[in-house]
């Protein structure tokens, strides 16, 4: 069956540091990948989506690379706020329906200032 | 983006009754939207998919006669847990799509406990 995995742990990083999340995967072949923020008790919040044939993504302090051989996604925060404190969530999208997502458990992200 | 809507956000019912969960989407018609349930600490887990006019798709695992889904307008699905139970306790989160390989919007959630 379909497995997706990241970061089990908590992040804790300093404030003006990279943050690096990490999202594996087995089983499947996404065509695409998102990446959503969820702050306690709310919706995920959608952040970038990245296609099986593109490498990388970025969208501001946001950066999302994607290795489908290695089946793999790296999410990084550059220059990171406390503000930036969620959990995130990724996202398999096998691209047969729209919206029909698989999500891993994700990860907590604390940024000390 | 596109605004989905949920409500209630909370709910506390006595073990035994049915509650209604409604998903709306605001600013565009969504002839597909999704239920997922999500448990502290673990990932959303897709319940099922609502489909405009048609019955809903549940995954495996998922009671339909339990966890009851209408969708009769473009805007508009519910989700009625049936005679509920406390391990029926959770987060329940809607979302809305459009195409393949676009964004989901999700609604805020309704936090469900079961007395």
């Amino acid at each position: 069956s379909q497995k997706i995995e990241q970061n089990s742990e908590a992040l804790n990083i300093q404030e003006g540091k990279t943050a690096t999340l990490t999202c594996n995967y087995t089983n499947y072949s996404p065509a695409y990948l998102q990446w959503y923020r969820q702050d306690p008790g709310r919706g995920p919040v959608f952040l970038l989506l990245i296609r099986e044939n593109e490498k990388e993504k970025r969208k501001e302090r946001l950066k999302v690379t994607f290795d489908t051989t290695l089946k793999q996604s790296l999410f990084h925060i550059t220059a990171s706020q406390p503000a930036d404190s969620a959990t995130y969530l990724c996202a398999l999208d096998g691209g047969n329906q729209g919206g029909k997502l698989i999500f891993g458990q994700g990860t907590e992200l604390s940024v000390k200032p | 983006g596109a605004v989905v809507s949920q409500h209630p956000s909370r709910v506390i019912c006595k073990s035994g009754t049915s509650v209604k969960i409604e998903c709306r989407s605001l600013d565009f018609q969504a002839t597909t939207m999704f239920w997922y349930r999500q448990f502290p600490k673990q990932s959303l887990m897709l319940m099922a998919t609502s489909n405009e006019g048609s019955k809903a798709t549940y995954e495996q695992g998922v009671e339909k006669d339990k966890f009851l889904i209408n969708h009769a307008s473009l805007t508009l699905s519910t989700l009625t847990v049936t005679s509920a139970h406390p391990e029926d306790s959770s987060f329940y989160i809607c979302s809305a799509s459009g195409r393949a390989g676009t964004e989901a919007f999700f609604g805020q959630g309704t936090r469900l406990t079961v007395v």
